[in-house]
C-alpha cells in the first residue's frame, strides 16, 4: 500500500481564490511528521509547511495551512489568495519516527499534485 | 545563511563514463540525504548520513552506485558506470537533528543526462 497518496494529478484554481490540495497517508507509528514541498518549473523543492502527529492545532504558515485530520489519516493543504507564482507542484511527504534515539529519518513522498493557477 | 550547495546544476554524459555529483549541506547540520527524480517512480531516498557515516543505503539501485562523506561539509554520489535509466534529477537534502520539525531542506538539484 502507498504510504502517502495524492490523488489530484493536475488541480486548477483562479488567481485570489483558495484551493485545497488533497494528502492520505497510511502509517501504524504513533509519532510522525507531515511535510509539504512546493516544486516550481525550476526545478528546487521548496519546504512549505510541517504537522507532526502530535500537535494539537493544525499549521499555519502565512497563506498555507494544513487541514490536519489525524483519525481520516489526512492532511490536506489550504493555500489561501492564490497567487501566478504558485503554480507548481506540490508534494506531501512522511517521516515516520520509528525506533528509539534518531529513528528513521527517511521522507516518503506522494506523487504530487500540479496546480495551475488562472489569472 | 547559505542553503544546500550542489554542483554541477547539469551534467550530459555519455553511456559507460564515470559521475560525481557534489553535495555541500547547511552548515551544523547533522543528516545528510541523496534522492533521486524521475517521472516514473518520483522522489526515491538514495542514501542518507548521520555524522558523515552512512546509516540506509538500501535505497541505493546497484553496485554501480557509491556515495560517501569525508567530512560533515562535503557529500558525493558517484555512478560508474553511467547508464540512460540513470537519467534524473538528483537532489542533496541536509537536516539537524532535535529540532522540532527536523525539516530536509533541498539542494537545487543536478539534472544529469546519460546518453
Amino acid at each position: 500500500a502507498q504510504k502517502i497518496t495524492q490523488t489530484q494529478p493536475g488541480m486548477f484554481v483562479q488567481e485570489k481564490e483558495a484551493v485545497t490540495l488533497d494528502c492520505t497517508y497510511d502509517t501504524s507509528d504513533p509519532s510522525y511528521g507531515l511535510f509539504w514541498y512546493k516544486q516550481p518549473s525550476s526545478g528546487e523543492m521548496i519546504f512549505l509547511i510541517y504537522q507532526g502527529s502530535y500537535d494539537q492545532q493544525n499549521a499555519t504558515e502565512g497563506r498555507y495551512s494544513l487541514n490536519f485530520q489525524k483519525a481520516r489519516k489526512s492532511a490536506n493543504l489550504v493555500i489561501s489568495a492564490s497567487q501566478l507564482g504558485d503554480s507548481a507542484m506540490y508534494f506531501c511527504a512522511m517521516r515516520e519516527k520509528g525506533g528509539s534515539g534518531a529513528g528513521s529519518y527517511q521522507l516518503t513522498f506522494g506523487k504530487g499534485t500540479k496546480l495551475s493557477v488562472i489569472p | 545563511d547559505a542553503g544546500v550547495i550542489q554542483s554541477p546544476r547539469h551534467e550530459v554524459t555519455e553511456m559507460g563514463q564515470e559521475v560525481t555529483l557534489r553535495c555541500k549541506p547547511i552548515s551544523g547540520h547533522d543528516y545528510l540525504f541523496w534522492y533521486r527524480q524521475t517521472m516514473m517512480r518520483g522522489l526515491e531516498l538514495l542514501i542518507y548520513f548521520n555524522n558523515n557515516v552512512p546509516i540506509d543505503d538500501s535505497g541505493m539501485p546497484e553496485d554501480r552506485f557509491s556515495a560517501k562523506m569525508p567530512n560533515a561539509s562535503f557529500s558525493t554520489l558517484k555512478i560508474q558506470p553511467s547508464e540512460p535509466r540513470d537519467s534524473a534529477v538528483y537532489f542533496c537534502a541536509s537536516s539537524l537533528w532535535g529540532t522540532t520539525q527536523e525539516t530536509q531542506y533541498f539542494g537545487p538539484g543536478t539534472r544529469l543526462l546519460v546518453l
